[in-house]
């Protein structure tokens, strides 16, 4: 089935640092969502966008819907240890059903 | 409260033995999905419904049923031909009304098969 690409697995970073993760595919989507999730729990939404080149903030977490619709970027400024989790970003295809297709997430890890 | 509640949250089984997953919202929402994850897999979706009386599978539904008999509820039967159920399984929601498909999630369910 059809692929997003989120690497790397993990990342490790220091409290306080801004962290930066990208999404990519071959395909083009119509919108795009990143969602957090803690461990033993479900995903929680936490960006939504929905045009080519939007850029959307949410706190200290800004995303961008990528110019070409083959991307997304989420960026993490000032982390604090409870940015803790998997971040997951998830795409929709033209024509997708109501489908949506999910990377495999990336585990971030921030040392106080 | 609105949201996706989902239960038990743990949930262990014998192998041989069909197991129904609980998965309820009060959103009002049209859609429900039904996904798999596995450590380091990140989300498969199972089964996902539309519309009452209506669902589709998704990428890995082999040993797995749905139903779809009230717009609120759409409970997930593992059955004993799934060959590895031990697993996180998560249940989601969206509002069809807008095409931009947000998917809201429940807490989880982790099954086990002793």
């Amino acid at each position: 089935g059809q692929q997003l690409n989120q690497s790397p697995q993990s990342m490790f970073i220091q409290e306080g640092e801004d962290v930066s993760m990208n999404c990519t595919s071959s395909s083009i989507f119509n919108t795009w969502l990143w969602y957090k999730q803690d461990p033993g729990e479900g995903p929680v939404l936490l960006i939504a966008l929905y045009k080519a080149g939007e850029l959307t903030s949410n706190g200290r977490l800004t995303a961008q819907f990528g110019i070409t619709r083959k991307d997304s970027f989420l960026n993490i400024s000032a982390s604090i240890p409870s940015d803790v989790g998997i971040y997951f970003c998830a795409g929709q295809l033209s024509g997708a059903n109501s489908k949506l297709t999910f990377g495999k997430g990336i585990t971030l890890s921030v040392r106080p | 409260d609105g949201g996706i509640t989902q239960s038990p949250k743990y949930l262990f089984r014998k192998e041989g033995q069909n197991v129904t997953l609980s998965c309820e919202q009060n959103l009002n929402h049209d859609a429900m999905y039904w996904y798999r994850q596995d450590p380091g897999q990140g989300l498969r979706l199972i089964y996902y419904s539309q519309i009452v009386n209506d669902f589709q599978k998704g990428d890995i539904a082999e040993g797995y049923s749905v139903s779809r008999e009230k717009k609120e509820s759409f409970p997930l039967t593992v059955t004993s031909a799934q060959k590895n159920p031990t697993a996180f399984y998560l249940c989601a929601s969206s509002n069809l009304a807008n095409s931009y498909n947000e998917q809201f999630f429940g807490p989880g369910t982790r099954l086990t098969v002793l």
